[in-house]
């Protein structure tokens, strides 16, 4: 297994600012996921975050919204930028651990609301 | 794309009793893996199941087992001795062998009464 931890657990934030969430993981991993759980819905990837490389965005993410970084194997952050209330929402780092392929982890999130 | 679909908004049952949780999927692929995972009011997503698709045998994790059927691609997770702990939003998930990303369903949200 892993351990994950996300920064900061919630925030507040005003509309056209930029937030930036950090995901660190105990271990060094293969790969890491950034979901969003909007209120009340299920979890939709956002991108994979890749080390050493561009992250690679799903259909309807865009990097110049959702800027990832991952500059070692055990640490990624996830910017939301020019926040608007439909950001409002959690968002979960996950791994996928090298022992047990396709098992992942995830982290406790990070409730945003954008007023 | 894989579309995975749990029809049951909400679910509820008496403690000790056992309910079961549905789940469809689709997907072109003959290699893969599907997932029960719950997530309590802490949000903290917790895997309670997963079943590889070239496994014919169902997958059980004590109280936890599912029912796995291929070719109508269908996964229902069986809870059997339900306890006031098990309440949470379950999710299924399918994931691809050749990437670790997951498509999730849209959540079950499982109430146990005492």
């Amino acid at each position: 297994s892993a351990v994950i931890s996300q920064k900061p657990s919630r925030d507040i934030c005003q509309r056209g600012t930029s937030l930036t969430i950090q995901c660190q993981v105990d271990s060094q991993v293969t790969m890491m996921f950034w979901y969003r759980q909007q209120p009340g819905q299920s979890l939709t990837l956002i991108a994979t975050a890749n080390q050493g490389s561009e992250a690679t965005y799903e259909s309807g993410f865009v990097i110049d919204k959702f800027p990832i970084s991952r500059p070692n194997l055990t640490f990624s952050t996830l910017t939301v930028s020019n926040m608007s209330p439909e950001d409002s929402s959690i968002y979960l780092c996950s791994v996928l651990t090298s022992g047990v392929y396709n098992e992942q982890f995830f982290g406790p999130g990070t409730r945003l609301t954008v007023l | 794309a894989q579309t995975v679909t749990q029809s049951q908004p909400e679910m509820s049952v008496q403690e000790a009793e056992t309910v079961t949780l549905s789940c469809t999927y689709d997907t072109s692929e003959s290699d893969y893996y599907l997932f029960w995972y719950k997530q309590p009011p802490s949000r903290q997503m917790i895997l309670v199941i997963r079943q590889e698709a070239y496994k014919q045998q169902n997958a059980t994790e004590n109280r936890f087992s599912v029912n796995f059927q291929k070719a109508a691609k269908s996964f229902s997770l069986k809870i059997s001795d339900s306890q006031l702990g098990d309440a949470a939003m379950y999710f299924c998930a399918w994931g691809g062998t050749s990437y670790g990303k997951l498509t999730f369903g849209q959540g079950t949200i499982l109430t146990v009464h005492p």
